[in-house]
């Protein structure tokens, strides 16, 4: 069975400019989760999809970052534009709607220059 | 401030070491666990501990769930190369799975 797909795996962009990553996660998950983890640190939440819902995005910086998943299925995240702060590696991981384990993609690395 | 604190936050040993990962919270938790992640990887999960006091034991990997489940700690026996990586302990509130992951403790162990 796949795993949680990411891609790009890897981003080099710009400041100022914009960018996007796509997930699709394993099949049958209804739970979607996109966090972002900064070198040497603990992953930490952006966004949470319960199916095409939007359950918890408080910690998601709405000015300049958006997430969309509208058939429920994959999802993509948005930023812009980017900082130079941005730069991080932004995984994405799902889990049957009953909870349990969460399995995490490969994520994706954003270097903004 | 990250509400799981690890220690250490580096840890290099020689293969055949023992160690021993902390991760502590001033909050409660219905559940806590243990990733392990490699470069270029998302995490990957080792063990759930749920009860007050539980010890789960993984291959040369032992968890354990302190009594008033605000911290947990990670022993390895015996480290091989392979160890290496990060490890992560992730907590969550409720049944709803949302975790709340601590910053991590990168080790590496040397041949």
């Amino acid at each position: 069975e796949a795993g949680v797909v990411q891609s790009p795996r890897y981003k080099i962009i710009e400041k100022k400019q914009p960018v996007a990553f796509w997930c699709n996660p394993i099949s049958g998950h209804n739970t979607l989760y996109w966090y972002l983890q900064n070198l040497g640190q603990g992953p930490e939440l952006l966004i949470r999809y319960e199916n095409e819902e939007a359950v918890d995005d408080s910690q998601l910086p709405k000015d300049r970052f958006s997430a969309e998943r509208l058939k429920g299925v994959d999802s993509t995240l948005k930023i812009q534009p980017a900082e130079l702060g941005d730069s991080a590696v932004y995984l994405c991981a799902s889990t049957p709607a009953w909870g349990g384990e969460q399995f995490f993609g490969p994520g994706t690395r954003l270097t903004v220059l | 401030t990250q509400l799981l604190e690890q220690s250490p936050q580096f840890l290099s040993i020689q293969e055949g070491e023992n160690l021993t990962v902390y991760c502590n919270s001033s909050s409660v938790f219905s559940s806590l666990q243990w990733y392990r992640q490699e470069p270029g990887e998302g995490p990957v999960l080792l063990v759930t501990v749920v009860t007050g006091g539980e010890v789960k034991k993984l291959k040369r990997l032992t968890f354990q769930f302190g009594d008033a489940r605000k911290d947990s700690s990670l022993h390895i026996t015996a480290a091989q190369p392979g160890d290496t990586g990060l490890y992560l302990c992730a907590g969550a509130w409720n049944a709803g799975n949302m975790l709340t992951f601590g910053g991590g403790t990168r080790l590496m162990v040397k041949p």
